[in-house]
């Protein structure tokens, strides 16, 4: 079966760097996607990887390793706002996208 | 920007109603796709479309029918309503152009069913 995991719950500090995981065993690649989303609003596309290797956006960067079926989201210089569930998704042999249940992120001051 | 909009953000119906859930895209969007979202399952796929007319189900379209008639709207029916069927329905669209083809969400509805 298809299957994404990341842990369930972060705690991290403002100022601060998190490494958000993710493993996957999906039929086919076609390309890794993160999301982010606050309590109560909708996703919104973070990043997308389909070569191995590091993808740098701003703070966030994003990471993929095809060969180990791993990804990571690394946010640097943590900010309040980044308070929200990460959501890591594959798109599979079907171009569908198969979904985690997501990181909660909670950002101490 | 692209803009997904879904008819309401809370819903509160009876078991056995029939219930409408609506979604609108305004970016000319191929694909269509209706989610449910629960705590600790993640986002769980109920159909999806690829065009005008087309409907294709997703991993859990027990319950459930779509419909598709024109490209910028895609509908969410529950032909009667159950309390298991209470979730976030979160609607989205791409513009079906393969890879790193992202999805741009609506809102979200949370349907609660009494």
């Amino acid at each position: 079966g298809q299957n994404i995991d990341q842990p369930t719950e972060m705690t991290a500090t403002e100022g601060a760097i998190v490494q958000i995981n993710c493993t996957y065993q999906t039929s086919g690649f076609n390309g890794l996607f993160w999301y982010q989303q606050h309590a109560g609003e909708a996703p919104t596309f973070l990043s997308y990887n389909v070569l191995d290797g590091l993808e740098e956006k701003g703070r966030f960067s994003s990471f993929l390793s095809r060969s180990k079926g791993y990804s990571y989201l690394l946010l640097k210089e943590l900010q309040m706002k980044d308070s929200a569930s990460y959501l890591c998704a594959v798109m599979d042999s079907n171009y569908q996208l198969i979904w985690g249940a997501g990181t909660k992120l909670i950002i101490k001051p | 920007d692209v803009k997904v909009t879904q008819s309401s953000r809370y819903l509160v119906k009876r078991t056995g109603e029939k219930v409408f859930l609506e979604c609108v895209q305004d970016m000319d969007h191929e694909n269509m796709f209706w989610y449910r979202q629960d705590p600790g399952l993640g986002l769980r796929l109920i159909y999806f479309s690829y065009d005008v007319k087309m409907k294709e189900k997703g991993d859990i379209p027990e319950g459930y029918s779509v419909s598709r008639e024109k490209k910028e709207r895609f509908s969410l029916i529950l032909e009667s309503a159950s309390t298991n069927q209470t979730s976030m329905y979160l609607c989205a669209s791409s513009s079906g152009t393969g890879e790193a083809d992202e999805q741009y969400f609506g809102p979200g509805t949370r349907l609660t069913v009494t």
